[in-house]
């Protein structure tokens, strides 16, 4: 199994600075046929389902603010919120869908 | 915009078994693959299990449910079941159905407001 080890557990951020979350993978998420990392990036606030931001490592979803990107290859990647606003108040995840069992990571606090 | 409504949640007692469901609508259903994934009580996520696109003949578990859950769906009905079995205190959850980008190694790009279990005596 794929795991995947996400850094810091909890960050204080004050408004308007950079946050930046770390993930690691236990192996790597380059796909060389594609040369896709099959990484997966989300937010999910207090009594609400995840909600994916980045997919393939660095691809944003339609929709999700331009401070948010996600970065890295095969082993180590990060995701990092420009200027922090307070609507970005939530646990992040990164996830793997290389191979099954899919894994997440055990999620990164941020928190002003 | 898309819709996964889960219902079939509640309490149950160790040993005991409980059926969801997870209404889909506003997309091609057949076309997708779907996903279960749980959260413990302030813990993180979890996957549990995705069945393929089509038919559903392509199913993977993870190795704590193997054998007890299955995950099945009615492409007729637009719905997507994890029937559980044999449920210990450990998989008291909340339970999110869930639709991938596109295969099952894809991005889970929508989710439901999720199920609660609770499995206690």
């Amino acid at each position: 199994d794929i795991v995947m080890t996400q850094s810091p557990d909890s960050l204080a951020v004050s408004l308007g600075e950079r946050a930046t979350i770390n993930c690691k993978s236990s192996q790597s998420l380059l796909y060389n046929s594609n040369n896709k990392n099959y990484l997966n990036w989300y937010q999910q606030k207090p009594g609400q389902p995840p909600k994916l931001l980045i997919s393939w490592a660095s691809s944003r979803e339609s929709g999700v603010p331009e401070r948010f990107s996600g970065s890295g290859s095969g082993t180590d990647f990060s995701l990092t919120i420009s200027r922090l606003q307070a609507e970005d108040v939530a646990v992040y995840y990164c996830q793997q869908c290389y191979s099954t069992p899919l894994t997440f990571g055990g999620g990164t606090k941020v928190e002003i | 915009e898309v819709q996964l409504l889960e219902s079939g949640g509640g309490l149950v007692q160790p040993g005991g078994s409980l059926g969801l469901s997870c209404a889909a609508s506003r997309f091609s259903f057949i076309n997708y693959a779907m996903t279960w994934v749980r959260q413990a009580p302030g813990k993180g996520l979890e996957w549990v299990s995705s069945i393929g696109a089509g038919d559903g003949s392509t199913t993977f578990y993870a190795d704590f449910v193997k054998g007890r859950f299955t995950i099945s769906r009615d492409n007729s009905k637009n719905t997507l079941y994890l029937q559980m079995n044999s449920l210990r205190a450990e998989d008291t959850a909340v339970y999110y159905c869930a639709k991938h980008i596109a295969g099952w190694l894809t991005g889970i790009h929508y989710w439901g407001q999720g199920a609660l279990v609770t499995v206690s005596s």
